[in-house]
């Protein structure tokens, strides 16, 4: 079946150490995204990828980094520069309409 | 820069009856409309969407959605409410050109009472 695949569901981190969310989609779509979710503010968008080796840094973006060397993958590293990160994370693809989202992460910082 | 309010934070309806959530929106163009709907811990599913053409769009579920541009609202309604509709829903409005990201409201969370 054709669609995002988020992994892992749940992460814990230790402060200090960086993690890596991995999102994976084959629907052949162009455009990535990543947001960020907390209670009570919907989606706030982190960073994005219209094509490939681009991407451009979102509302928040302070904390974190991405990468796009292929057209499937679009990983969200959470540095230790994030001072909160314990939050669910999306990750999205579309093409010329609407966004198609992945099952989340949900990090927590331990 | 588009934005999006949803006045409602929570909002409880009997089972069986109607239901309208609010969708404010801010943007210079003619906007990329859209619903999503959220289940507790996971991902958002699309519940219709307007580009162009006719302001009143069906999505899935049951649920429609009105464009009105004098009033930058997309409020999204449903006749009667199920059980199985308790999540919370986001509106969110996206560019046509330039950043083409949604930019999501707050979202309203709906309970549903037996």
């Amino acid at each position: 079946d054709g669609g995002i695949t988020q992994s892992p569901k749940y992460l814990f981190r230790k402060e200090g150490q960086n993690v890596t969310l991995s999102c994976e989609q084959n629907l052949n779509h162009d455009a990535m995204y990543w947001y960020r979710q907390d209670p009570g503010q919907g989606l706030r968008l982190i960073y994005y990828s219209q094509i490939v080796n681009d991407f451009q840094k979102g509302d928040i973006a302070e904390g974190y980094s991405v990468s796009r060397e292929k057209k499937e993958s679009f990983p969200l590293t959470v540095t230790s520069a994030q001072k909160n990160p314990t939050a669910f994370y999306l990750c999205a693809s579309s093409e010329r309409s609407e966004a198609f989202f992945g099952q989340g992460t949900r990090l927590t910082v331990v | 820069a588009q934005s999006v309010t949803q006045p409602d934070i929570h909002i409880t309806v009997s089972e069986g009856a109607s239901l309208e959530l609010r969708c404010n929106y801010s943007y210079g163009a003619t906007p990329y409309l859209f619903w999503y709907v959220q289940s507790p811990g996971q991902g958002l599913q699309l519940l219709l969407k307007y580009f162009s053409g006719d302001t009143l769009v069906q999505g899935i579920k049951g649920f429609e959605a009105e464009f009105k541009r004098s009033q930058s609202s997309f409020n999204l309604r449903k006749p009667s409410v199920h059980w199985s509709d308790a999540a919370e829903y986001f509106c969110a409005v996206r560019a046509d050109t330039g950043r083409r990201a949604l930019t999501f409201g707050s979202g309203t969370r709906l309970q549903v009472q037996p």
